[in-house]
């Protein structure tokens, strides 16, 4: 497709359950983004992947947070034992090559953790 | 630690000002990116900026990088209502692509 196109809009989970965010990139693209928005306005890059191979994981909190882009499948985010602190609007994005292009992002998924 | 600093956070001009949004970083690039977001909404590119020297614009907005600086600049002429947004300025990480993103310069024009 021409967006990119993230589910759920919002998502709502207990402390300690499980939460699992999809992304499809736009058609075409070869790198997809995570990022994580807090308090506003605060950004925070989470993954990377160039196509089904992680790019850069610098940004991921590695005990509980985990991603996958798999061939023919929309890429996935999923967090395992949320916390309170991880609520907040999660956007995936895309881009065609790496570096010149700009990453276009979707509607992003309100995680909320109660 | 790549740091991008926007200032000022918030703005609150009339219609027909103009003004400029500042945002400067810490570490060398050659490329800096500035985005929009409305309440709610997702983030929309407006300007790649990809060498030093850079300017762009479109309609009321322009842009522009001085590298040597670490200094990009978006300038709102004669702005209109539909420009309330916040504002973004984001420059890629070293090790990859990751966009460091400024905290948004939250502005607001008023009649």
């Amino acid at each position: 497709g021409e967006e990119v196109a993230q589910t759920p809009k919002h998502l709502v989970r207990g402390e300690g359950q499980k939460a699992k965010l999809y992304c499809a990139p736009i058609k075409g693209h070869s790198y997809v983004f995570w990022y994580q928005q807090v308090l506003k306005n605060e950004f925070k890059f989470l993954i990377s992947f160039q196509n089904e191979n992680v790019f850069d994981e610098t940004g991921m909190p590695k005990e509980r947070f985990s991603a996958k882009c798999l061939p023919n499948s929309p890429c996935s985010l999923e967090i395992q034992a949320t916390k309170l602190e991880d609520s907040a609007v999660y956007f995936c994005a895309s881009s065609l090559t790496g570096g010149d292009q700009p990453q276009h992002f979707g509607d992003g998924t309100r995680l909320s953790i109660l | 630690e790549l740091k991008v600093e926007q200032n000022p956070l918030f703005l609150s001009m009339q219609e027909g000002k103009n003004y400029t949004i500042y945002c400067n970083y810490s570490t060398t690039s050659d490329r800096l990116y500035w985005y929009r977001q409305d309440p709610g909404k997702s983030l929309e590119s407006l300007f790649v900026l990809l060498s030093n020297g850079a300017v762009k614009q479109e309609g009321r907005l322009m842009a522009s990088l001085d590298t040597k600086a670490r200094l990009s600049t978006l300038h709102i002429t004669a702005a209109v209502h539909d420009l309330s947004a916040t504002y973004f300025c984001a420059v890629p990480s070293n090790s990859g692509y990751a966009l460091n993103f400024g905290k948004g310069t939250s502005l607001l024009v008023t009649p």
